[in-house]
């Protein structure tokens, strides 16, 4: 079945350092891929997404590139703030049908001043 | 969070009560989709249900878990007898029918958190 495989937190950066948070899948076909942020107490946000090979998806200065070769959708952002501080979830969904989302187990992010 | 209303946001039960957790989707939107959070854990998919319809309920746990979707009216996640397992926040998601217009988002809404005492 399809999964998602995420870095393992926690992640603390000092503000204004560079952000890598990894994320591979195994899915059949060539699903979509998401990036879904979870701010303390509340829901979760749509980030980033891309559909096909090559897409690079990006939002608040965040982006991440579908890589088809390496089964890979890697978040990225050049220069982190205090307010950056959240979990971050990697999903994957079918481009079949009305799949469900399938997450990654979650990285959670804290940003020192 | 495009429009998806989950109600209550809190609610606290005590063992052996029942729990009933409402999710009214995104105008025009037919596919629902519940997640239970755990604490400190990722999302865990429960059941997708259109309406009228349960689709997928392999993440569902065997007893005390029920949903439905029903024609008019929002979805509703029922848990009972609680326990204190299943405090957790419990995540309803929406999409359209898909189609060559109407993309391949997910949008959750705000979540439900029970806390069982």
């Amino acid at each position: 079945g399809d999964s998602v495989t995420q870095m393992e937190g926690p992640v603390t950066l000092s503000e204004e350092a560079f952000l890598t948070i990894n994320c591979t899948y195994t899915a059949t076909g060539y699903p979509s891929l998401f990036w879904y942020v979870q701010y303390p107490g509340e829901g979760l946000q749509l980030l980033l997404k891309a559909t096909k090979a090559d897409d690079k998806g990006s939002n608040k200065g965040f982006e991440a590139t579908y890589r088809k070769e390496t089964t890979s959708f890697h978040l990225e952002k050049g220069s982190v703030q205090v307010s950056d501080s959240a979990v971050y979830f990697c999903a994957l969904r079918s481009n079949f049908g009305n799949e469900k989302l399938t997450f990654g187990t979650g990285t959670r992010l804290t940003i020192i001043p | 969070n495009a429009g998806v209303m989950q109600n209550p946001r809190h609610l606290v039960r005590r063992r052996g009560q029942e729990a009933r957790l409402r999710c009214s989707p995104v105008k025009g939107h037919s596919h629902v989709y519940w997640y239970r959070q755990l604490p400190e854990e990722g999302l865990k998919f429960m059941v997708y249900l259109q309406k009228e319809n349960i689709i997928d309920e392999s993440g569902m746990p065997k007893e005390r878990f029920s949903a439905e979707f029903p024609k008019e009216g929002p979805s509703i996640l029922r848990i009972q007898q609680v326990v204190r397992g299943d405090s957790a926040a419990y995540f309803c998601a929406s999409s359209p029918l898909r189609d060559r217009n109407s993309g391949n988002t997910i949008y959750f809404g705000e979540g439900s958190w029970l806390t069982v005492v």
